[in-house]
């Protein structure tokens, strides 16, 4: 059965860039689409954005201009970078597969990690 | 952005009793293909969230048939037949009709 495992730091300063990545293990990475959600605390899950195993991309537009979503399939892995972070990214982030025409059925999560940003 | 409005944002509930939890959307979620991508997700206390229902009433793999969902349009429903321990969690509506994916605000159902 597929299982998402994703790793990354969990404490940044403001304006420094967070970087995770999610390994795919045990499924198929190709017929799927790659997403990253956050959850601010206390609030409720943010979609940031989405990746096919052939690099095609959709963005949060409240993010896009500092997010950046990757894939490498030679290590059935998928990576987010979001640039210039300040505490209001301070977020438990989860990588995702979806399935379907669009990959809305978010069916298989990361374990999340918690992201701190603070001075 | 299409705004997600979920009712209500706690609900106590009684183990046995059944819930419902009302999500609205703010423009229509039919899609150009006829489609309505309207699901619903828990998440436990601890855990990632778990899909349960997709396009709008279809029961994902291994959810109880305890769980339904009904609606069109722009208001769409949630209902527990009968409350269980694991139940225990937040529920949230997510459409992926039209970028950017939303979600609900979330519903905390508590056991009584």
């Amino acid at each position: 059965q597929v299982q998402l495992q994703q790793w990354g730091a969990g404490l940044l300063k403001p304006s420094e860039t967070l970087s995770l990545t999610c390994g795919v293990y045990g499924g198929s990475f190709s017929g799927y689409y790659w997403s990253w959600i956050r959850r601010p605390p206390g609030k409720g899950l943010q979609w940031i954005g989405k990746i096919t195993h052939t690099g095609s991309t959709n963005y949060n537009p409240s993010l896009k201009s500092r997010v950046t979503i990757s894939v490498d399939t030679s290590k059935n892995q998928f990576s987010l970078k979001l640039t210039s972070v300040t505490a209001a990214d301070t977020a438990v982030y989860y990588c995702a597969r979806g399935a379907g025409i669009f990959g809305e059925l978010i069916s298989r999560w990361g374990q999340g990690t918690l992201v701190t940003v603070s001075s | 952005d299409i705004v997600m409005t979920q009712t209500p944002l706690s609900s106590p509930v009684t183990l046995g009793q059944p819930a419902s939890i009302s999500c609205r959307s703010s423009q229509s979620l039919v899609h150009s293909d006829g489609n309505t991508y309207l699901s619903w997700l828990q998440q436990r206390p601890g855990q990632p969230p778990r899909l349960l229902i997709y396009k709008i009433s279809n029961r994902f793999s291994g959810v109880p048939d305890r769980f339904s969902g009904s609606g069109a349009g722009t208001d769409f429903t949630l209902k527990i037949s009968r409350v269980d321990a694991e139940d225990v969690g937040i529920y949230y509506c997510m459409q992926a009709t039209q970028f950017p994916w939303t979600f609900g605000q979330g519903t905390k159902v508590e056991i009584k």
